[in-house]
């Protein structure tokens, strides 16, 4: 009955390698988010989704192309795999866009070697 | 522009004293104020939350947070720590702007037998 999971936990891949994470939530909730954790624990937002819809999207590199087919389903591909991709993605989840108690998925961690 | 900081790195408390982690802010107008914890290896989970009402907050796990909006502050406080307690504290605020949060630099906890 986990809330939100995100598909691999771990992924090891070379530079230049295409990529993607899972993201589910089974909670109902309309909003969905991906954030990236670096090395030093900061965490900052990717991209917000609300009903499928793309709310936010950061200064993130255009390699990174989330998709959501419905609103329980938030993805993540990855393009072109870079040394400093590497560090841990969460997906989230909430009810609404006031930032609300926000569920988070037990993150993917990426490496890059 | 909004923001908020964690102005300790870590903060180390001995079992069954009490604890503080610092958290000040910076918002246009009226702060939506938030703390999440993060144990090892895991993804964030809510604490507690101060919207409006009662400068005192109480939220899971015995924790609670003071509002102070003459310090703008917003201190995440336990009466009697656990070992358990060790991980990592983050301090939110809401950007009013496009309702996403705003998040400090984390603070480890340390609690020592």
């Amino acid at each position: 009955d986990t809330a939100v999971s995100q598909t691999p936990k771990y992924l090891v891949t070379q530079m230049g390698n295409d990529k993607s994470i899972k993201c589910e939530q089974n909670l109902g909730h309309d909003t969905m988010y991906w954030y990236k954790q670096d090395s030093k624990k900061f965490l900052k937002i990717m991209f917000s989704y609300n009903n499928k819809e793309l709310i936010i999207n950061e200064t993130v590199p255009n390699r990174f192309s989330p998709k959501s087919p419905d609103k329980a389903h938030l993805n993540l591909h990855i393009n072109s795999l870079e040394l400093g991709d590497s560090a841990v993605y969460f997906c989230a989840s909430s009810q609404g866009l006031a930032g609300f108690s926000i569920f988070f998925g037990p993150g993917t961690r990426l490496t890059v070697t | 522009a909004q923001s908020v900081a964690q102005p300790e790195d870590q903060v180390n408390v001995a079992e069954g004293n009490p604890l503080t982690v610092k958290c000040t802010y910076s918002v246009s107008g009226n702060p939506y104020l938030f703390w999440y914890v993060q144990y090892p290896n895991r993804g964030l989970q809510f604490l507690l939350k101060y919207i409006t009402g009662d400068n005192l907050v109480k939220g899971s796990y015995g924790f609670e947070a003071e509002f102070n909006k003459s310090q703008t502050s917003f201190h995440l406080k336990k009466p009697s720590a656990l070992v358990s307690d060790s991980a990592l504290y983050f301090c939110a605020v809401r950007d009013d702007s496009n309702y996403q949060l705003i998040w400090g630099a984390g603070t480890k906890l340390i609690i020592k037998p």
